[in-house]
């Protein structure tokens, strides 16, 4: 089962920022978090990864808690394009990827 | 490089018959990966593979299931005989190494529907 809590749909305006909470309430010392998206037909895709440091790439932002329980993916600049399932995981020793049933993000053009 | 290249992208089949889907990893990638998506169950691993060998086959739900690495850059999943309830979008994904900070790529996934 996955470990991860998060949101089951959101909406945001094309061209205007979209943060994306997920909540990680049983995530260990070393567990890295992992963010994929799946667009409509399509597989999952790779978003972004930290552990404990807030990470950017040219995708998107992460943002961790102090705590670690939560985390946010930032979309700095919501398009069209970005409307898909995401998805945040808890990367353990198993090193295996348990989706659960993510955000749907809705962008309004 | 392509991807993850998957086959057949549409599969359409009769209760009883056997199924083959089949999957090409990224050149270099030492991982592979089946996964299954349905409504009810979302994104399931069914089995990983690295260096051609299974290592971890928990999530095949069934002794109809069957996968199959005989190269670095081929594997297969079976299933027979199939049955309606297979029917799912079957998603193949390879990743260069294992780790907490690796990536998987994903294919586009072979979508199975069993009448």
């Amino acid at each position: 089962d996955a470990k991860t809590t998060q949101p089951n749909s959101m909406e945001s305006n094309e061209e205007e920022p979209v943060h994306l909470p997920c909540n990680h309430s049983t995530i260990s010392g070393t567990d890295y978090i992992h963010w994929y998206r799946q667009l409509p037909s399509q597989g999952p895709e790779y978003v972004i990864h930290g552990l404990t440091s807030n990470v950017n790439n040219r995708m998107a932002s992460l943002a961790i808690a102090e705590d670690r329980k939560s985390s946010t993916l930032i979309l700095h600049r919501a398009t069209l394009r970005d409307a898909a399932v995401y998805y945040c995981i808890d990367m353990d020793s198993s090193y295996k990827l348990i989706f659960g049933s993510g955000t749907r993000l809705l962008v309004r053009p | 490089d392509a991807g993850v290249i998957q086959s057949p992208r549409h599969e359409v089949t009769e209760m009883g018959q056997e199924v083959t889907l089949r999957c090409k990893p990224i050149s270099g990638h030492d991982y592979l990966f089946w996964y299954r998506q349905t409504m009810m169950r979302g994104l399931e691993l069914l089995i990983y593979f690295n260096n051609n060998v299974p290592i971890d086959d928990s999530g095949m739900p069934e002794d109809r299931f069957s996968a199959k690495m005989p190269n670095a850059s081929f594997s297969t999943l079976k299933i027979q005989p199939s049955e309606p309830r297979d029917s799912a979008v079957y998603f193949c994904a390879s990743s260069p190494d294992r780790g907490l900070r690796e990536t998987q790529y994903f294919g586009p996934g072979t979508r199975l529907l069993v009448l």
